[in-house]
């Protein structure tokens, strides 16, 4: 199993560019999220999806939005990137509690 | 002038020592605590959970302990090896809610 997968590892966007960020876990789980990590502070929730077909905003939605594609795959898009998304990305999923998460994408907004 | 960036909590250890990592939390309903590591360039690993009605918990290596009148949470690794240097997060959850919410971190340096 490889867990929970994001692509890509890294990215370089121009303000105003457009970028889906790809996620896929292969543990059947129902609940899936994504986060953003800015440096010195703790992961901040963008959005999750509770179930295939449902999502929901977290705490910082604005810029974002996302689809749940299926049960194994949910993404990430920013329609319109600006350096203030400039973050790390990270993926998780879970069955219960715990969340597994994916290794993150590293995006620049220039 | 010169900018100042948010700089994270941090904890030096000798290789050896036991750790204590400490959390305040901030929602007194929250039914289940974590703790996560984060090593560098990955993401955030699973350690160790609490339910808010359990006052401590145990793991090969890690305890937590919950105390809820003060609203607090600790992680303490006992031994601490080279292997455990890393940021470790305390996350909170109620069984409503079913959102993660995270702190800000610790970073933990083990000195040789």
């Amino acid at each position: 199993n490889a867990g929970v997968t994001q692509t890509p590892k890294f990215q370089v966007l121009k303000t105003g560019q457009s970028m889906t960020l790809q996620c896929a876990q292969d543990m059947n789980h129902n609940s899936m999220y994504w986060y953003r990590q800015d440096p010195g502070m703790g992961l901040r929730l963008i959005y999750y999806s509770a179930s295939e077909g449902t999502t929901d905003k977290g705490e910082v939605p604005n810029g974002y939005n996302v689809s749940r594609l299926n049960k194994r795959e949910f993404s990430l898009r920013l329609e319109s990137a600006a350096p203030s998304q400039t973050s790390v990305y990270f993926c998780a999923s879970t069955a219960a509690y715990e969340q597994y998460f994916g290794p993150g994408t590293r995006l620049t907004v220039t | 002038g010169e900018s100042v960036g948010l700089h994270l909590p941090t904890l030096s250890v000798q290789e050896g020592d036991n750790s204590i990592i400490n959390c305040a939390y901030s929602n007194s309903a929250s039914d289940y605590f974590i703790w996560y590591k984060q090593e560098s360039g990955k993401g955030p690993q699973f350690i160790i959970d609490i339910r808010s009605n359990m006052d401590k918990r145990q793991g090969q290596r890690v305890t937590v302990l919950l105390n809820k009148t003060v609203k607090h949470l600790s992680l303490q690794i006992a031994a601490t090896q080279p292997g455990d240097s890393a940021v470790y997060f305390c996350a909170e959850m109620s069984d409503s809610a079913r959102q993660l919410t995270f702190g800000s971190g610790t970073q933990l340096t083990v000195l040789p």
